[in-house]
């Protein structure tokens, strides 16, 4: 089965500065998606980013960026320039790229805390 | 993007009573469906994977018969606790697998409370 893990619970980090959370997975296949995704007070999933397993390109989207590490099995997420709007809960997801399994995986999150 | 309208945002029931969560997609055909949990400051949990005109796949664990989900159209998937106990209490999270773009797409949320 499918892991995935988050190993921290909170992280804080000053307005304007950069902040990396972790995501490390277990998976035996070769196929898949990651994912970031953001749950503010509002407890609205916001998808952050997608990274597809086959492509060597870590994905960015303005102030978000990834580092995937495929062999390490590691998904890292920066955040660049934090904004107040950024803290929320972030949950890394993990699902297969096959057609009638795509349910996802999520991690324990990580509670992200802006300075002001 | 795409929307997912899920309904009620939040429920308060009596125990022993039956609660219906609805979840539409609102611009898009979805063929499946799926049903988190979250507890409180916990992680989302799948519960079951709907697929329109079929049986749901229910996750170990979860009552099939407590949590009834019917997906009987491309637009719509319904959770149904039924008998609800306070243990029930929880936040249900609907999303909607948008195909043609392998998208999955998120509802508002659930409150439920069973006093």
């Amino acid at each position: 089965a499918q892991t995935v893990t988050q190993s921290q619970p909170e992280m804080s980090v000053q307005e304007a500065e950069t902040v990396t959370l972790s995501c490390t997975y277990d998976t035996s296949e070769s196929d898949y998606y990651l994912f970031w995704y953001k749950q503010p007070p509002s407890r609205q999933m916001i998808l952050v980013i997608r990274q597809e397993a086959y492509k060597q390109q870590n994905a960015t989207e303005n102030r978000f960026s990834v580092n995937f590490q495929k062999a390490a099995k590691s998904f890292s997420l920066k955040i660049s320039d934090s904004q107040l709007g950024d803290a929320a809960m972030y949950f890394c997801a993990y699902r297969l790229r096959n057609f009638g399994n795509e349910k996802l995986t999520f991690g324990t999150g990580t509670r992200l805390t802006i300075i002001p | 993007g795409a929307v997912v309208s899920q309904h009620p945002s939040r429920v308060i029931c009596k125990s022993g009573t039956s609660v219906k969560i609805e979840c539409r997609s609102l611009d898009f055909q979805a063929t499946t469906m799926f049903w988190y949990r979250q507890f409180p400051k916990k992680s989302l949990m799948l519960m079951a994977t709907s697929n329109e005109g079929s049986k749901a796949t229910y996750e170990q664990g979860v009552e099939k018969d407590k949590f009834l989900i019917n997906h009987a159209s491309l637009t719509l998937s319904t959770l149904t606790v039924t008998s609800a106990h306070p243990e029930d209490s929880s936040f249900y999270i609907c999303s909607a697998l948008e195909g043609a773009n392998e998208k999955l797409f998120f509802g508002s949320g659930t409150q439920l409370s069973v006093l």
